[in-house]
């Protein structure tokens, strides 16, 4: 089974620009989360996406919004980018039909550099 | 709010010695707790999950934890390691709402 596929790995933006990030879960898993990951902070929540619903949200700003298609796939926006937005985004995908005790299975991310 | 703390940011140790990589974690209900590790250039890799039952996990790659609710550590344990166990390991939390919390890292870095 393949894992889970972020594109791209890397990207390069300025200040004021918008990315968006996408995101393939394993087949047959439906929730799809995803984190930022930074040198400062550490491994912080973004959203959870279930269904195509987002089913539980972090202590981002507005800035940050995602959505997930009716194959789970999902993408990420990030509008306005600012400096600090340069970290690793990972996307996980949760075993099962989505539990809340099942693991996730973290994609090897996408490196966004803000200049 | 629940929270982990990785007590050792960095743990350096000898090729074919023991570690232990400590994790606390604050909580007054039920936790599902698990393992990571990050290599260079790489997302996060599932090492061990504790969700019910035995206190003792075995994970892959020769990793162990033990689950102590008493103390609230899920402390991560290998009685060998390799050269190639060098990477960061991360301990996390799942909330009642299905997020994960993470501790900040623990970089284990195995010399020759």
């Amino acid at each position: 089974k393949a894992g889970v596929t972020q594109t791209p790995r890397y990207l390069i933006k300025t200040r004021g620009q918008q990315v968006t990030l996408s995101c393939s879960p394993i087949s047959g898993h439906r929730s799809v989360s995803w984190y930022q990951q930074t040198p400062g902070q550490g491994l912080q929540f973004l959203f959870e996406y279930f269904s195509e619903t987002q089913r539980n949200k972090g202590n981002f700003p507005g800035r940050f919004s995602g959505r997930q298609f009716s194959n789970s796939r999902s993408e990420m926006n990030v509008s306005t980018l600012e400096l600090g937005d340069s970290a690793l985004y990972l996307c996980a995908s949760r075993e099962g039909t989505g539990q809340l005790n099942q693991p996730q299975h973290f994609g090897d991310g996408t490196r966004l550099s803000i200049l | 709010a629940q929270s982990v703390t990785q007590l050792d940011s960095q743990v350096p140790v000898f090729e074919e010695a023991p570690v232990e990589l400590r994790c606390n974690y604050s909580s007054s209900v039920s936790v599902y707790l698990f393992w990571y590790v990050q290599y260079p250039n790489q997302g996060l890799q599932l090492l061990l999950k504790y969700l019910s039952g035995s206190t003792l996990v075995k994970g892959i790659n020769g990793f162990e934890a033990e689950f102590n609710k008493s103390q609230t550590s899920f402390h991560l344990r290998k009685p060998s390691v390799h050269i190639s166990d060098t990477a960061e390991y991360f301990c996390a939390v799942s909330e009642n709402t299905g997020k994960l919390i993470f501790g900040q890292g623990t970089t284990l870095q195995v010399k020759p």
